[in-house]
């Protein structure tokens, strides 16, 4: 069965940096795009970017330009998705997503509450 | 700025069926841009239903079915049963990266 198991949750202070893993379990990430997707406290989703998985290359959003990283480690078959600068708007759970070539979404994680509190 | 619109709210009696549609403000929405519908129930991460228009999951159930309905994407529950009420994210591809999604629609079943 496959399960995306993303990290826990972060309390980070407004300035900083947070990372945070997404790791494949029953699958491979190997010919798959892994799109980041963030939910504010009671709003909708946000798309913020993606990770092509094979190709090693990243594409994101116009508002994350300059402070959204996507990685990938292919030894533990694990995306990592960095963002800084945090502000108090950035508080939200983050998700990754899997998709197929094609807009074939199907497995998301379980979500990390990223807390941004002085 | 692409913005993609659903339906705030929608009330259906269990059994009933419903559309739930999502439009773009760049024009009308076609199998281009690839329409993704998704379930979150409260505390739970989304949940894929529908991809590219109109194909399912092996998990999603048989009710639920995607279309385009006049230059919408639309995503149609009949026979809706109770666990069906929850929030529902459209998602239309717009090229690149540009993905965006809709402000979902909350579903009652009453």
């Amino acid at each position: 069965q496959v399960q995306l198991v993303q990290s826990g949750a972060e309390v980070k202070k407004p300035g900083a940096s947070v990372k945070v893993s997404c790791k494949a379990s029953g699958s491979t990430f190997s010919d798959y795009y892994i799109h980041w997707v963030r939910q504010a406290p009671g709003q909708g989703l946000e798309y913020m970017g993606v990770l092509y998985y094979n190709a090693d290359t990243t594409s994101r959003t116009q508002k994350f330009h300059g402070r959204l990283t996507m990685t990938r480690d292919t030894s533990t078959n694990t995306v990592y998705m960095e963002l800084s600068s945090l502000t108090s708007d950035d508080m939200a759970v983050y998700y990754c997503a899997r998709e197929h070539h094609g807009g074939f979404f199907d497995y998301w994680g379980q979500g990390t509450l990223v807390t941004v509190s002085s | 700025q692409t913005v993609v619109t659903q339906e705030p709210s929608l009330t259906v009696s269990p059994g009933g069926t419903v559309t739930l549609t999502c439009t773009s403000n760049t024009g009308a929405v076609t199998s281009g841009n690839c329409p993704n519908w998704f379930q979150q129930k409260p505390g739970q991460p989304p949940r894929a239903l529908i991809y590219c228009t109109s194909n399912k999951h092996s998990w999603t159930p048989a009710r639920f079915s995607g279309s385009l309905l006049g230059g919408k994407a639309a995503l149609t529950l009949s026979g809706v049963q109770p666990e069906d009420e929850a929030e529902y994210f459209c998602l239309l591809y717009f090229g690149g990266a540009d993905w965006v999604f809709g402000r979902g629609t909350k579903l009652t079943v009453l």
